[in-house]
């Protein structure tokens, strides 16, 4: 159980064009997901949570009006990267969070999505 | 903010070594997560240890964590070639700044 998925795995854009990842929980519903990005070699870097329902709040630095994020139902949201450029391009993980803090909880993470931008 | 940071970076043993990392974080935390990732690959989430506890095992598996020192190890036992990968802590606040550290690569040589 606990099982999130991305798609697509991999996409190659050119610059300036938009590129929509999605994040699904596939067997159960997520009210919090998160949204990271990763360069080669390091670490995960939190890049905003989405809540279903409302707008998503941003770590500070990132760009809201760059990276759309919707989390438009209980097992969707998906990250939309705008006018993207070649600093864009990144490992981009999801995660989704089973039940609701401050209990605890485990984020579930997808297998990421590798984005190139040329 | 608060952040993990594992210990060492990088970590080099042959197959049926343990292998010890270490996590250091700078505020008070809720929970304390490790997390394995291969190469090019997703999270995958290994143990949860909530502040209240010192110690968790999971087979080969084996967190502590000393709030005190604000500080978690993760031990490996009777490595294996598959255990090859990158291992973070990340911690949360009640729900809030979910933070990873920057990981231990852990290559584990036949």
């Amino acid at each position: 159980g606990a099982v999130v998925s991305q798609h697509p795995s991999w996409v190659i854009c050119k610059s300036g064009t938009s590129v929509k990842i999605e994040c699904r929980s596939l067997d159960f519903q997520a009210t919090t997901m998160f949204w990271y990005r990763q360069f080669p070699k390091q670490s995960l870097m939190l890049m905003a949570t989405s809540n279903e329902g409302s707008k998503a709040t941003y770590e500070q630095g990132v760009e809201k009006d760059k990276f759309l994020i919707n989390h438009a139902s209980l097992t969707l949201s998906t990250l939309t990267v705008t006018s993207a450029h070649p600093e864009d391009s990144s490992f981009y993980i999801c995660s989704a969070v089973p039940g609701r803090p401050p209990a605890g909880y485990e984020q579930y993470f997808g297998p990421g999505t590798r984005l190139t931008v040329t | 903010s608060q952040q993990g940071e594992e210990d060492p970076q990088a970590l080099s043993i042959q197959e049926g070594e343990n292998a010890t990392m270490n996590c250091s974080y700078k505020t008070s935390i809720n929970n304390l997560q490790w997390y394995r990732q291969n190469s090019g690959r997703g999270l995958v989430h290994l143990i949860l240890i909530r502040s209240n506890e010192r110690e968790k095992h999971s087979g080969r598996l084996r967190v502590t964590l000393d709030t005190s020192k604000k500080s978690s190890s993760l031990l490996i036992t009777a490595s294996r070639a598959a255990d090859t990968a990158s291992y973070f802590c990340a911690t949360d606040n009640y729900g809030q700044n979910f933070v990873f550290g920057p990981g231990t690569r852990l290559s584990v040589l036949p």
